[in-house]
Order: C-alpha cells, then sequence, then structure tokens
C-alpha cells in the first residue's frame, strides 16, 4: 500500500499558486518524497523529489516539513494544462533498496479559467 | 530531450492470443520498469529488471507475463495467453540506476476482447 496521504482532489483558479498537500507520517529517514503527474492517462510525468531539504526546479517546488511528516507541492502559476493527477510517492534511495514505485491514487488538480 | 518510447498506442487483441509490448528506453539507462493501470484504478508495479535479470516482480507478474531485452534498445513484455482483465495501460519506465528517477512512456492501451 501507498505510504502517503493525499486529498482526492483539489480547485485552483488559473494564474494562482496551486498547493498540493501530502502527508506521509511514517517516512524513514532514507525515504524520498517524489512527485509525479498523470495527465489523462498518459504516462507519469516526473515533476520533483527531495529529501528534507526544500527543492525547486522549473516546474515546481518542493516544501518538505522539519519532521518530514507531510510535504507540499507548490505549482507557483498554474495553467489549464496543469489539470492533471499528482502523486506524492516516498521511496528509499539506497543500492539494495526495492526501488518500485507505489502510486496511491493521488490528488486531481483541477484549473478553473 | 531524451525520452521513453513505447509501441503500439494501442493494441486490441482476442482472449488467448500472445501480445508483445515494447519499449524503447532512455539510451544510458540501465533499469527497466513496466507498471500497469486498469482504467480507473492505481497505477500498480509489474515489474524490474536489470542486467539481464528480474530484480523483482509482483503477484500480478504470473507465469503468463514474461520480459526481455531481446538487443540493446528494446525492452518488451509479453503476455502469452491474453485474458479479459489484461486490458489495461501498460507503462514502460527506464533510470541510469537503482537509486535515480524513473521515467515513464507514453503507454500501450491493451484491450483484450
Amino acid at each position: 500500500d501507498a505510504k502517503t496521504t493525499q486529498p482526492p482532489s483539489m480547485d485552483c483558479a488559473e494564474g494562482r499558486a496551486a498547493n498540493l498537500p501530502c502527508n506521509h507520517s511514517t517516512i524513514s529517514g532514507n525515504e524520498y518524497v517524489y512527485w509525479y503527474r498523470q495527465i489523462h492517462s498518459q504516462g507519469p510525468q516526473y515533476i520533483i523529489h527531495g529529501l528534507k531539504n526544500n527543492e525547486t526546479n522549473e516546474m515546481a517546488s518542493l516544501i518538505i516539513t522539519e519532521d518530514r511528516k507531510s510535504s507540499t507541492l507548490i505549482l507557483p502559476h498554474a495553467t489549464l494544462r496543469d489539470t492533471a493527477v499528482y502523486y506524492c510517492i516516498v521511496r528509499a534511495d539506497f543500492g539494495g533498496a526495492t526501488n518500485k514505485l507505489i502510486f496511491g491514487t493521488g490528488t486531481l488538480l483541477a484549473v478553473q479559467p | 530531450e531524451p525520452e521513453v518510447t513505447q509501441t503500439p498506442s494501442h493494441q486490441v487483441t482476442q482472449m488467448g492470443q500472445e501480445v508483445i509490448l515494447r519499449c524503447v528506453p532512455i539510451s544510458n539507462h540501465l533499469y527497466f520498469y513496466w507498471y500497469r493501470q486498469i482504467l480507473g484504478q492505481k497505477v500498480e508495479f509489474l515489474v524490474s529488471f536489470y542486467n539481464n535479470e528480474i530484480s523483482e516482480k509482483s503477484e500480478i507478474f504470473d507465469d503468463q507475463f514474461s520480459v526481455e531485452r531481446p538487443d540493446g534498445s528494446n525492452f518488451t513484455l509479453k503476455i502469452r495467453s491474453t485474458k479479459l482483465e489484461d486490458s489495461a495501460m501498460y507503462f514502460c519506465a527506464s533510470c541510469t540506476s537503482s537509486t535515480d528517477t524513473q521515467y515513464f512512456g507514453p503507454g500501450t492501451r491493451l484491450t483484450v476482447l
């Protein structure tokens, strides 16, 4: 089973920031937080990942709480093309660990015009 | 930017027939995966493959399934005798190492009649 909990759906106005929360209260010290999204049954698209520091790339920012039990994915200026299911996944990143991704049901983000 | 590609995009087959789904991973990647997503359900891990061997497989990946890397570029998933319940989107993913980010292909929609 997925080790994360996400709200099933969220709305966001176009041009505004979308803040998608994720709870991972049982995360281990060697587990990273990964975010992917899936647009209408296309292949999951990698967005960003992090261990404990906040991360930013051209797509999004990832804010991880100090206790690492939750995180927030931020899309700074949401567009209609950002409408998708967003998955928060925890995964151990050391050699020998199982590296399969375990997907939950994610959050359906609907960006409204 | 390098991408994972998959062919065909849509495969229709009769129950009991064999199908082969093809993937071309990103060229310098060494770890390969198959996932599937039944319509309306979660993305599920099937199998991981490294160094010409299966690293891990799920309960779904029974004797009817097999994977192969027949040459330096292709990675295939074979279903020997398809069942109605094999109808799903099948996604291939690849990464450079077991601790690296997995990148997904666009998927093959398999319809078993």
